[in-house]
């Protein structure tokens, strides 16, 4: 069982839409998790943390955490053909001390 | 505020011969970081360092690979030989320390071997 899973995708949403991207993960130690957008070629970018359980927004993103369920999921409201790119969520078990990260799922918000 | 610097950006090389990359953290970031990315994965961690000690290297290949950070701040990743399967982005983040987790990428090095 991977620790961190992703679906791979591709989501494809209409510009305007909601996207909703999931993460689950295996380890219930796990104490603060990530979110990453990748533009293909480029580096990842930090878009979004949360470490208890609900809700967090900030602008058009809202992180969600259920850690009873071991499930975190990104919601993007408004989506804009600019938000397309490759979403990485990443979990930090303070057990292993590390940063795990899912494969990704690749996001396509069509004009 | 200056972002992580890496370099090369782009390396080609045949298999067996050795290369090298670079790494300077954001100014004040404690906690520097080497991920391996192959295409269609997330990044893996390699080697992750506290100021100029390692705290974690139990994903890297030592029998190929090595990094140092001599006097905790700038950082270098070698790989000797190099494998076809060793073609990847290298990525090196940085965060604050250890007990802060928001890490902060470079642009990568996309290593090819041939």
């Amino acid at each position: 069982q991977k620790e961190v899973e992703q679906n791979s995708g591709p989501l494809s949403v209409p510009e305007g839409a909601i996207a909703s991207l999931n993460c689950t993960y295996s380890d219930r130690g796990s104490q603060s998790f990530f979110w990453y957008r990748q533009y293909s070629g480029k580096s990842p970018e930090l878009i979004m943390f949360i470490y208890s359980n609900g809700d967090k927004e900030d602008g058009r993103f809202t992180a969600q955490l259920n850690k009873a369920s071991q499930y975190v999921s990104l919601l993007i409201r408004d989506s804009q053909p600019s938000d397309s790119a490759t979403y990485l969520c990443a979990v930090h078990s303070g057990s292993a001390r590390q940063l795990t990260f899912g494969s990704g799922t690749q996001l396509t918000v069509l004009p | 505020e200056a972002g992580v610097a890496q370099s090369p950006r782009y390396k080609i090389i045949e298999k067996r011969q050795s290369v090298a990359f670079w790494c300077n953290p954001i100014s004040g970031h404690a906690t520097l970081y080497w991920y391996q990315q192959i295409l269609g994965q997330g990044p893996k961690l390699l080697i992750q360092f506290q100021n100029n000690g390692v705290v974690d290297d139990s994903q890297l290949p030592k029998d190929r690979f090595s990094a140092e950070r001599l006097k905790g701040v700038d950082s270098t990743l070698k790989i000797q030989p190099a494998k076809l399967e060793d073609s990847a982005v290298y990525l090196c983040a940085s965060s604050v320390d250890l007990a802060n987790n928001e890490q902060f990428f470079g642009p990568g090095t996309r290593l090819t071997v041939l």
